[in-house]
């Protein structure tokens, strides 16, 4: 069975610092994977997404991934916190072509402190 | 274009009340879902329409909950009667053919008193 679990419920960083949230996966078949992040009082919004291309993977905001089968993760970088990157990120799985459900993991709540 | 849009955007009930909540995906998006986060815990898929049909509704929690997509455009999310244990924010998604890229909509949040 899919499950995603992410390190860290909560974590915290000094603006400009390097931002790491960890996710691992574990999946039976080549997944999709996803971040997404939903600020204060907004929506889900897709941050990157891994498709079985390239391993690192870049997207939105200067944040990237890379994918690493043998470790069965998908960590989410960024090389310098600011402060509008305060937010819950969630990283998510769905399995196979033709599986579309996404699997969850808890979601972790960046802090950027001044 | 318009992102995925979701009606009400909070709603508070007595338990044992009936609410419908909707999604309009964006125009053209034949799959839909449907996803729901309690407090506290992560967020959870409920069911996924093709068009009208129900292609995969086995994270429907029980038979309190009727989802509909007539006519293939939007989807309403129904719940009758309410339960405490029903609170939470409704997230509705869709996506276009075959790809898995979901666009979600703000969320509906209901509250069950």
């Amino acid at each position: 069975a899919q499950s995603v679990t992410q390190l860290g419920s909560h974590v915290s960083v000094s603006e400009g610092a390097l931002v790491l949230l960890r996710c691992n996966y574990s999946s039976s078949v080549p997944p999709y994977l996803f971040w997404y992040v939903q600020y204060p009082n907004q929506g889900l919004q897709l941050l990157l997404k891994y498709t079985s291309a390239a391993t690192l993977v870049k997207g939105i905001n200067g944040f990237e991934a890379e994918f690493k089968k043998s470790e069965t993760s998908f960590h989410l970088t960024k090389p310098s916190a600011h402060m509008s990157d305060a937010a819950e990120y969630f990283c998510a799985v769905s399995e196979g072509d033709s599986n579309y459900q996404l699997i969850w993991g808890a979601g972790t709540k960046l802090i950027i402190k001044p | 274009e318009a992102g995925v849009t979701q009606f009400p955007s909070h709603s508070v009930i007595e338990k044992g009340q009936t609410v419908t909540l909707r999604c309009d995906p964006i125009s053209g998006h034949d799959n839909l879902y449907w996803y729901r986060r309690v407090m506290g815990k992560e967020i959870k898929f409920l069911l996924h329409f093709v068009k009208e049909s129900k292609q995969d509704e086995s994270g429907m929690p029980n038979n309190r909950f009727l989802a509909e997509r007539t006519g293939g455009t939007y989807s309403t999310l129904k719940v009758q009667p309410a339960e405490l244990e029903d609170s939470g924010v409704y997230f509705c998604a869709s996506s276009q053919g075959q790809n898995h890229e979901q666009y979600f909509g703000p969320g509906t949040r209901l509250t069950v008193t």
